[in-house]
């Protein structure tokens, strides 16, 4: 079957830094992405990543592994309004999205 | 650029009354739209995904005959809730993709659905 890992739920302190994980088991992979969703809200596209490497885009950044199936989203001086959860997603052979059922961050003050 | 709005934001009915959802994609031709479902501290269920001008591909435990998908265009899509009743209360998202060359869906707010 097909599966994607995440931890459901982070804390991090105000102006720190923090890493969120994503594993996956695909049939075939085209993509990777990472969606921003707040509370109530639709997901907002963070990122996206084919290759394998580091994609930097202001605090946020991005990290793919191809070979271990890996993906991380690393978050730098965190911000109050980055609690959100956050959502990994992985494009099949298929060209099928598949949802990772998100992690939600909590930043303290 | 990629901009997708939704219609109503939210909408609270009786139960045994069909609900209309629309979903737009207001600057870009979305070649398919993608309709979503999502409860309370979950991650997002696709329920179905429609190609303009064909009949919609729904997952699997997702009833066609209760979730009416119409794609009649490219910038619209319509899903109708028949029957609906309490437990189909929930967040409704739609998507399009069709703007980005790696299929990037983008999301409209969303419609709260709230079934007496």
């Amino acid at each position: 079957g097909q599966n994607i890992d995440q931890p459901t739920e982070m804390t991090a302190t105000e102006g720190a830094i923090v890493q969120i994980n994503c594993t996956y088991q695909t049939s075939g992979f085209n993509g990777l992405f990472w969606y921003q969703q707040h509370a109530g809200e639709a997901p907002t596209f963070l990122s996206y990543n084919v290759l394998d490497g580091l994609e930097e885009k202001g605090r946020f950044s991005s990290f793919l592994s191809r070979s271990k199936g890996y993906s991380y989203l690393l978050l730098k001086e965190l911000q109050m309004k980055d609690s959100a959860s956050y959502l990994c997603a992985v494009v099949d052979s298929n060209y099928q999205l598949i949802w990772g059922a998100g992690t939600k961050l909590i930043i303290k003050p | 650029g990629a901009v997708v709005s939704q219609h109503p934001s939210r909408v609270i009915c009786k139960s045994g009354t069909s609900v209309k959802i629309e979903c737009r994609s207001l600057d870009f031709q979305a070649t398919t739209m993608f309709w979503y479902r999502q409860f309370p501290k979950q991650s997002l269920m696709l329920m179905a995904t429609s190609n303009e001008g064909s009949k919609a591909t729904y997952e699997q435990g997702v009833e066609k005959d209760k979730f009416l998908i119409n794609h009649a265009s490219l910038t619209l899509s319509t899903l109708t809730v028949t029957s609906a009743h309490p437990e189909d209360s929930s967040f409704y998202i739609c998507s399009a993709s069709g703007q980005s060359s790696y299929n990037e869906q983008f999301f409209g707010p969303g419609t709260r659905l709230t079934v007496l």
